[in-house]
Parts: structure tokens; C-alpha cells; sequence
């Protein structure tokens, strides 16, 4: 079974720098998992951060980047604020129509 | 702008179906692929299903596999679920989801707000 696996929970200082990432339990995540990103917050949809690994969706700040690190997929935060305190959320596309969810990170600015 | 708009949650016993419909305007419908997200209480996101812009081929995650259809009518901009032999592990909100492309699955590029399934006697 494939598992996509996220920090459960990460903190990050006001003005700090936050990578969060993105395992494949199969393999190396690369650009053809199409990697994207997703915050959350409580009783709202997602919202679209990133996708295809790097491009930032119309209206997201340029402090949010996201790459491919080593193996793994990564979103990163550069001068975190405080209503970036959400749950996150990475996506690969594994092929044949599949899309995977990891269990998504909860990130706490203070 | 892009409106996608969820119906047909509600509270279904164990083994029961539901229906459940997203309506999509302010876009072209019939050329992009949809998908089914769902989030179960105090979980996570988890994909349920894609349907390619003509319908033609269809996808599911294991856990609905063989219980879940997802459908869609490019005459009226709708997209469908219907959920049989309902669990109560399938309790969720669930949302659609337009996809940025036809054929496959790219990411999610467009959230409806999303319907409450409730599973439970």
C-alpha cells in the first residue's frame, strides 16, 4: 500500500523559516507526482498553495515556496506570519488516475 | 468565477446509498476532470474519486472501490457521487474538486465548500 507521510506537526517562530515535507513510502517523490500543496483551516475547504512541485497559485504570498529536497517534496514558509498557522497538506499523482493525500502537517506559528 | 457548489448530504444508516450532486458554473465544465475529496471528523483529506472531462474513464480510491460511482452530465455542469453499502467510516465532509487539466489527474485547482455525510443507526 502507497503512503504519503508529513510531519504531523511542526511550530515555527513569527518572521522564522518552516520547511515542511513530503515522503513516498514506494519510492523518490519527483516532478512527474505532480506534487502540490494545500492549506487548511478549521471548517474551511483547502485552499490551492502550490502545484507541479514549485508554481504558486494566483494570489499566494511569495513566502511560500515549494521543491523537490532529496527524495521528497517540500513546501517551504521564508518569514512565517501568523495566519499561516494552518493544516497543510501535499498530494502525488501515483498514475493511473490515483491521487494520494499525506496525513497532512499542523503547523503552529509562536 | 469559479463556483462549485455541493448537495445531497444528509444522515443514511449503515448500509444505506446517498447521492450526492456539485453543481459547477462561472467555467467551461465539460473540459476539465473532477474529483471527489473527502475529510472525515478531525481527520485528514483523503481522494476518493476522479472522472475524466468525457466521463470515459473513471477512478477510485480502494477504501470506496466497488461501492462508490462517480458520474457527471456535461450538459447540466454536474458531477455525481452515489454512494452504496454505506459505513460508518464513510462519515465526511466531502467535497468536489475541478482538476487544472481533461485526462489526468494534476492537482486540485478549484474547492467546493463541501456537503456532511453521516453514516450511523
Amino acid at each position: 500500500q502507497t503512503v504519503v507521510t508529513q510531519e504531523p506537526s511542526f511550530s515555527v517562530s513569527p518572521g522564522g523559516t518552516v520547511t515542511l515535507t513530503c515522503v513516498l513510502n514506494s519510492g523518490s517523490v519527483s516532478s512527474s507526482h505532480y506534487p502540490s500543496w494545500y492549506q487548511q483551516t478549521p471548517g474551511q475547504p483547502p485552499r490551492t498553495l502550490i502545484y507541479a512541485t514549485d508554481t504558486r497559485s494566483p494570489g499566494v504570498p511569495g513566502r511560500f515556496s515549494g521543491s523537490i529536497l532529496g527524495n521528497k517534496a517540500a513546501l517551504t514558509i521564508t518569514g512565517a506570519q501568523a495566519d499561516d498557522e494552518s493544516d497543510y497538506y501535499c498530494v502525488l499523482y501515483l498514475g493511473n488516475g490515483i491521487s494520494v493525500f499525506g496525513g497532512g502537517t499542523k503547523l503552529t506559528v509562536l | 468565477q469559479v463556483q462549485l457548489v455541493e448537495s445531497g448530504g444528509g444522515v443514511v444508516q449503515p448500509g444505506g446509498s446517498l447521492r450526492l450532486s456539485c453543481a459547477a458554473s462561472g467555467f467551461n465544465f465539460s473540459p476539465y476532470g473532477m474529483h471527489w475529496v473527502r475529510q472525515a471528523p478531525g481527520k485528514g483529506l483523503e481522494w476518493v474519486a476522479f472522472i475524466r472531462y468525457d466521463g470515459l474513464y473513471k477512478y477510485y480510491s480502494e477504501s470506496v472501490k466497488g461501492r462508490f460511482t462517480i458520474s457527471r452530465d456535461n450538459s447540466k455542469n454536474t458531477l455525481s457521487l452515489h454512494m452504496s453499502s454505506l459505513r460508518p467510516e464513510d462519515t465526511a465532509v466531502y467535497f468536489c474538486a475541478r482538476d487544472n487539466t481533461g485526462e489526468h489527474p494534476h492537482y486540485f485547482e478549484y474547492w467546493g465548500q463541501g456537503t456532511p455525510v453521516t453514516v450511523s443507526s
